[in-house]
C-alpha cells in the first residue's frame, strides 16, 4: 500500500510561486503503474484537479491552470513536486497529492478513481 | 467539461436510517467512471466506490453506488455515527477530473 505526504511552506506572497512536495513511501514511482497528481481544496471552487504525470514525465493539466501549474517527478527521490506561479488569494487552500491508475486515457493522459490520496496540507496566500 | 451537481446539499438523519445522495452530471459519463469520496474532518478524501458501483477495499457493505449515464447514487443502508460527515462524487471519464460540490450527512 502506497502512502503519500506532502511538504512544503504554509505561506505564500501574492505573485509569487507555490512550490509542494509529495514523498511517496511504500514502493518505487518508477514500478507503480500509478499517474500521480495534485488536487486542490478551496472555499471558492472546492475540489479541483490541478495536473497529473507518470514516472515518464508525461505531464498533463487542468486547462484552467496550465498556465501557471508545472508537475514534476524524480524517480531518484521518489517523489514528485507542484509549482503554481503567480499566485492569488484564491490560491488559497488544502493541498493534495494523490494517484490514480488509469481507466481512461487521452494518448498518454490518463485518468481513474483517486487513491492513494496524500493527508494534505494548507497553504496561504497572504503578505 | 462534466459538470456534476450533488444533491441534496445537506442530508438530515438520525444513525440507523438509510441515507441516499445523489449526484447528476451535466453530460454522459462514459463507461460510469463515477467515483464516490468520503471525507471527514481535517482528513483527505477516502475512495468508497468507483466504476459506480464497485466497492473499494475494506469499505464496508452498507455503502453501495448505483447508476448510469447521467445519474448515479450514493446509498448508506444504515447510518452509523461515522458516517456523518461529507460526501463527493468524481468523474473520470473525460479528460479533465471534476467532483461535486459535496453532500454533508448531518445528525437530525
Amino acid at each position: 500500500q502506497m502512502q503519500l505526504q506532502e511538504s512544503g511552506p504554509g505561506l505564500v506572497k501574492p505573485s509569487e510561486t507555490l512550490s509542494l512536495t509529495c514523498t511517496v513511501s511504500g514502493g518505487p514511482i518508477s514500478g507503480s503503474s500509478h499517474y500521480w497528481g495534485w488536487v486542490r481544496q478551496t472555499p471558492g471552487k472546492g475540489l479541483e484537479w490541478i495536473g497529473s504525470i507518470f514516472y515518464t514525465g508525461s505531464d498533463y493539466y487542468n486547462p484552467s491552470l496550465r498556465s501557471r501549474a508545472t508537475v514534476s517527478v524524480d524517480t531518484s527521490k521518489n517523489h514528485f513536486s507542484l509549482k503554481l506561479r503567480s499566485v492569488a488569494a484564491t490560491d488559497t487552500g488544502i493541498y493534495f497529492c494523490m494517484g490514480s491508475l488509469a481507466s481512461y486515457c487521452v494518448g498518454v493522459s490518463c485518468f481513474g478513481w483517486i487513491d492513494p490520496w496524500g493527508q494534505g496540507t494548507l497553504v496561504t496566500v497572504s503578505s | 467539461e462534466i459538470v456534476l451537481t450533488q444533491s441534496p446539499g445537506t442530508l438530515s438523519l438520525s444513525p440507523g436510517e438509510r441515507a441516499t445522495l445523489s449526484c447528476r452530471a451535466s453530460q454522459n459519463v462514459i463507461s460510469n467512471y463515477v467515483a464516490w469520496y468520503q471525507q471527514k474532518p481535517g482528513q483527505a478524501p477516502r475512495l468508497l466506490i468507483y466504476g459506480a458501483s464497485s466497492r473499494a477495499t475494506g469499505i464496508p457493505d452498507r455503502f453501495s453506488g448505483s447508476g448510469s449515464g447521467t445519474d448515479f447514487t450514493l446509498t448508506i443502508s444504515r447510518l452509523e455515527p461515522e458516517d456523518f460527515v461529507v460526501y463527493y462524487c468524481q468523474q473520470y471519464g473525460s479528460s479533465l477530473w471534476t467532483f461535486g460540490q459535496g453532500t454533508k450527512v448531518e445528525i437530525k
